[in-house]
């Protein structure tokens, strides 16, 4: 059973051109979150899935990032007009389930975002 | 909102016991969990605590306390792997898991 597999692994942008970054979760996981981590940082929330859901997204800036996790595919974060400081480690995790006594996530090796 | 506050570092030697403090607030409280994180790489998870009390699984255990919104990892028979960073997260109702900033541990010899 694979684990959550996230690409690219690194990715460079220029100011203003637009990231797109993808992960697959576990098979069988149908909710999925995704986390900024700056250096020297915690995580940080940002947005959480189930499929063609967005469950929780208070942790989004309400410009620029936007979130999907459709029926069919991996779940996508894209950041449009990407700026320096979208600069980060983004983590996508999933989990099975999501009740108060299920709580396992399942972290990818994150996407490194450099925004030249 | 959800806030949590963990030591910034701790440092202890090898073979050593060392536990890591959090104390979460929030509403709409299910449980607190624990993640180890090596130089940046994916976080994996090491406990759930939903309920009071302890929870054991081989060197690490990891406590709660709901009316003292209160919790501990603790580390035991520390080995020069354990350094890293150490998460406690806070899961509500809606789902969503709020990351403390980390603590590093550093294993000396």
């Amino acid at each position: 059973n694979a684990g959550v597999m996230q690409n690219p692994r690194h990715l460079v942008r220029r100011r203003g051109q637009e990231a797109r970054l993808r992960c697959s979760p576990m098979k069988g996981h149908s909710h999925v979150y995704w986390y900024r981590q700056l250096p020297e940082e915690g995580l940080k929330f940002m947005v959480y899935l189930q499929k063609e859901n967005i469950i929780d997204e208070s942790g989004m800036p309400k410009e620029r990032f936007s979130a999907e996790f459709p029926k069919e595919g991996p779940s996508i974060l894209r950041i449009q007009q990407v700026v320096r400081g979208d600069s980060a480690a983004y983590f996508c995790a999933s989990s099975e389930r999501a009740g108060a006594f299920q709580e396992t996530q399942y972290f990818g090796p994150g996407t490194r975002l450099l925004v030249l | 909102g959800q806030s949590l506050e963990q030591p910034s570092e701790v440092t202890a030697v090898e073979g050593a016991i060392v536990q890591i403090n959090c104390t979460y607030q929030t509403s709409g409280f299910y449980g607190l969990s624990w993640y180890q994180q090596h130089d940046g790489g994916a976080p994996t998870f090491l406990s759930y605590n939903a309920l009071d009390g302890l929870e054991e699984t081989g060197r690490f255990s990891s406590f709660l306390s709901r009316s003292d919104s209160y919790g501990y990892l603790l580390l035991q028979e520390l080995q020069m792997k354990d350094s890293a960073s150490y998460f406690c997260a806070v899961k509500n109702n809606a789902g969503k898991s709020t990351f403390g900033d980390g603590t590093t541990l550093t294993v000396k010899p």
